[in-house]
């Protein structure tokens, strides 16, 4: 079971805009709509974007998505010190028995 | 609000079993696929097992398979995880996960509904 790729870290100043990477293969992030989800520490994760690019209720639009091909990102607008958090982007593999992968994790980091 | 509670966790020993429960409340648990994910400490999330609504079919990952059993009562609306043969790399927050349906635009939520997490320790 392998995991879709991420950089271990991001960081900005208040009110900037930070981008995070997500970087998969054919037969998962290819085929297979993404989410993105933020985990504050010591606490669930939470649902931020699902697929590919829709906000539930309640989450703000300074949080974005987007995927193209076997790649997909997440951006931050307007960055805040609540924003600091780990993100994982996540999806299906039609390639495995097991279905469903996730991200190694990124950490923001608010400077 | 749309809600998930584990529970189960606790301290055990290697080669150990361990049943978590995850209770559902305010939505129609019987229409949902139900999820294991879980979180060892430190690292980032792995996907464990998934049910389906009618508790017919279900699957895990290899790390898990043999070991671990899913399972579901829909009346009683709350999902089971049966864990033998603990090793100690199962040690790990354990979360219990809804896969939701499709939006209004018929985009699919995927994993949306998550509990506060349950910690195994071996």
């Amino acid at each position: 079971q392998s995991a879709l790729t991420q950089p271990p870290s991001a960081s900005g100043t208040p009110g900037q805009r930070v981008t995070i990477s997500c970087s998969g293969g054919s037969s998962d992030i290819g085929k297979n709509p993404v989410n993105w989800f933020r985990q504050l520490p010591g606490t669930a994760p939470k649902l931020l974007i699902y697929s590919n690019d829709q906000r539930p209720s309640g989450v703000p639009d300074r949080f974005s998505a987007s995927k193209s091909a076997t790649s997909a990102s997440l951006a931050i607008s307007g960055l805040q010190s609540e924003d600091e958090a780990d993100y994982y982007c996540s999806t299906w593999d039609d390639s495995l028995n097991a279905p469903y992968v996730f991200g190694t994790g990124t950490t923001v980091t608010v400077l | 609000e749309e809600q998930l509670v584990e529970s189960g966790g606790k301290l055990v020993q290697p080669g150990g079993s361990l049943r978590l429960s995850c209770a559902a409340s305010e939505f129609t648990f019987s229409s949902y696929w139900m999820h294991w994910v879980r979180q060892a400490p430190g690292t980032g999330l792995v996907w464990v097992s998934r049910i389906s609504p009618d508790g017919g079919a279900a699957t895990y990952a290899d790390s898990v398979r043999g070991r671990f059993t899913v399972s579901r009562d829909n009346a009683k609306k709350t999902s089971s995880l049966q864990m033998t043969n603990l090793r100690l790399d199962d040690t790990a927050v354990y979360f219990c996960v809804r896969e939701g349906g499709y939006d209004s635009n018929y985009k699919f939520y995927g994993m949306d509904v998550w509990g506060q997490g349950t910690t195994v320790t071996v």
